[in-house]
């Protein structure tokens, strides 16, 4: 059981630089998200979809672009990273909304801007 | 506006100690559903419990425990006879009923306590 795969796991970039964290479920969930976790700050939500061609931004969008073209599949782009975007990135999905059981999460990327 | 306040930043006790995490809520609405996840230091978020607004039985699940009181808004965790597999960080979280507005928007995080079992 794969569950939520998200990838890559370290990345390093220079400011400016645009890049796409990857995450793919295999468990047909319909809902899907991406939270961001810095020191002291516990997770915060960045997008969310709850389903193919549905996004919606979450508490802390500024700077971060969504698509979601299938259920499996949500990606989350950086267009011109910035040093402030240093984080560990986490994408998380559930059946349905994740108020209705459990959310399940990636292993995280852990993201640094120079 | 949803919150979450876990005021324990850092708890370090002695292995077989009992310990209380704390966690207090605020919502606007009547129907909404609180988590605790564990994140060990290998960094995986793993999911612990699930609990409505209308279900204030208190659940226990071996060495676990957990207390939901409605009336002080709380939803405290206590590990019995802590081991030091249980160092972690542990998060509360909160999400509101998908009918009045909230639900899809995700899970509402507090900054997590992290608990040191010492052997």
């Amino acid at each position: 059981n794969a569950g939520v795969t998200q990838t890559p796991k370290f990345q390093v970039l220079k400011t400016g630089q645009s890049m796409t964290l990857q995450c793919a479920q295999d468990m047909n969930h319909e809902y899907m998200s991406w939270y961001r976790q810095d020191p002291g700050m516990g997770l915060r939500l960045i997008h969310y979809s709850v389903g193919a061609g549905i996004t919606d931004q979450g508490e802390v969008p500024n700077g971060y672009n969504v698509s979601r073209s299938t259920t499996e599949d949500f990606p989350l782009r950086l267009l011109s990273a910035a040093p402030s975007q240093t984080s560990v990135y986490f994408c998380a999905s559930s059946y349905r909304q994740p108020n209705t059981g459990e959310l399940f999460f990636g292993e995280g990327s852990r993201l640094t801007v120079l | 506006a949803q919150k979450v306040t876990q005021a324990q930043t850092e708890i370090s006790v002695v292995e077989k100690e009992d310990v209380t995490l704390d966690c207090v809520y605020e919502t606007r609405d009547t129907t909404y559903y609180l988590f605790w996840y564990k994140q060990p230091p290998s960094g995986e978020l793993v999911f612990l419990i699930r609990r409505n607004s209308f279900d204030e039985q208190n659940e226990i699940s071996g060495r676990y425990s957990w207390n939901f009181q409605k009336s002080t808004s709380s939803f405290n965790f206590t590990i019995t006879a802590s081991q030091v597999v249980d160092s972690a960080v542990y998060f509360c979280a909160l999400s509101e009923a998908v009918y009045s507005g909230g639900g899809a928007d995700g899970l509402t995080f507090g900054k997590g306590t992290h608990l040191i079992i010492q052997p």
